[in-house]
């Protein structure tokens, strides 16, 4: 059974670089047919769909946050990461990550979700 | 790329059918066959109910089905129970190996 674990700061300072890791187990990331995927919810609303990377690297952004947000992975950890940039208040939400199947492109596992405050 | 439209609320009673639908463009819903489904109850992880705009994963009561028609999905939800109370959100692929949700739907079983 595969379980993902997002990990990092809860309180970010406005301006700074939210950095968050997303821990797979129970299956490799570097499993072709897979993408790895960072999505958010903003408090009492919807999902928010931030990104995808494959084990190779490639990457591939919501085009309204490409300019701040980098995923990355490193296959020897098992992990892959998120750094959003330049936080305000409106990057407050919980972050989720996620496995996409890509041969049908939907999201079978999730994390459990971690809230990241943006507040000085 | 704009989120999916979906209705803010629908409600239901128990034993009763509900449809919630997912309205996009020809770039996400009407472009492509791939379209999913998620429940999330308060304070938990999202949970994948179809996808393909009509598969159910294993485990998911096929009491949910799923359908679309041009750039319109819907999911349905027959033999309404208690425990199908939650907040649903579709999502769909929209090309160039970007995916786009909808709003959310809240569903009450009254």
């Amino acid at each position: 059974q595969v379980q993902l674990q997002e990990s990092g700061p809860g309180l970010v300072k406005p301006s700074q670089t939210l950095s968050l890791t997303c821990t797979v187990s129970g299956g490799s990331i570097s499993s072709g047919g897979y993408y790895w995927s960072w999505i958010r919810q903003h408090p009492g609303k919807g999902l928010e769909w931030i990104g995808y990377i494959y084990y190779s690297g490639s990457t591939y952004y919501n085009p309204s946050l490409k300019s701040r947000v980098t995923i990355s992975v490193d296959t020897s950890k098992n992990q892959f990461s998120l750094k959003l940039s330049s936080v305000t208040a409106a990057d407050t939400a919980v972050y989720y990550c996620a496995r996409a199947n890509w041969n049908d492109v939907y999201f079978d596992y999730w994390g459990q979700g971690t809230l990241v405050t943006v507040s000085s | 790329q704009s989120a999916l439209t979906q209705p803010r609320s629908v409600s239901g009673s128990p034993g009763q059918s509900v449809t919630i639908s997912c309205t996009g463009t020809s770039s996400d819903v009407g472009g492509y066959n791939y379209v999913s489904w998620y429940q999330q109850h308060p304070g938990k992880a999202p949970k994948l109910m179809i996808y393909d705009v009509s598969k159910r994963p294993s485990g998911v009561p096929d009491r949910f089905s799923g359908s679309k028609s041009g750039n319109t999905a819907s999911l349905t939800i027959s033999g309404l129970q208690a425990e199908d109370e939650a907040d649903y959100y579709c999502c769909s692929y929209a090309g160039s190996y970007t995916s786009v949700f909808g709003g959310g739907t809240k569903l009450t079983v009254l």
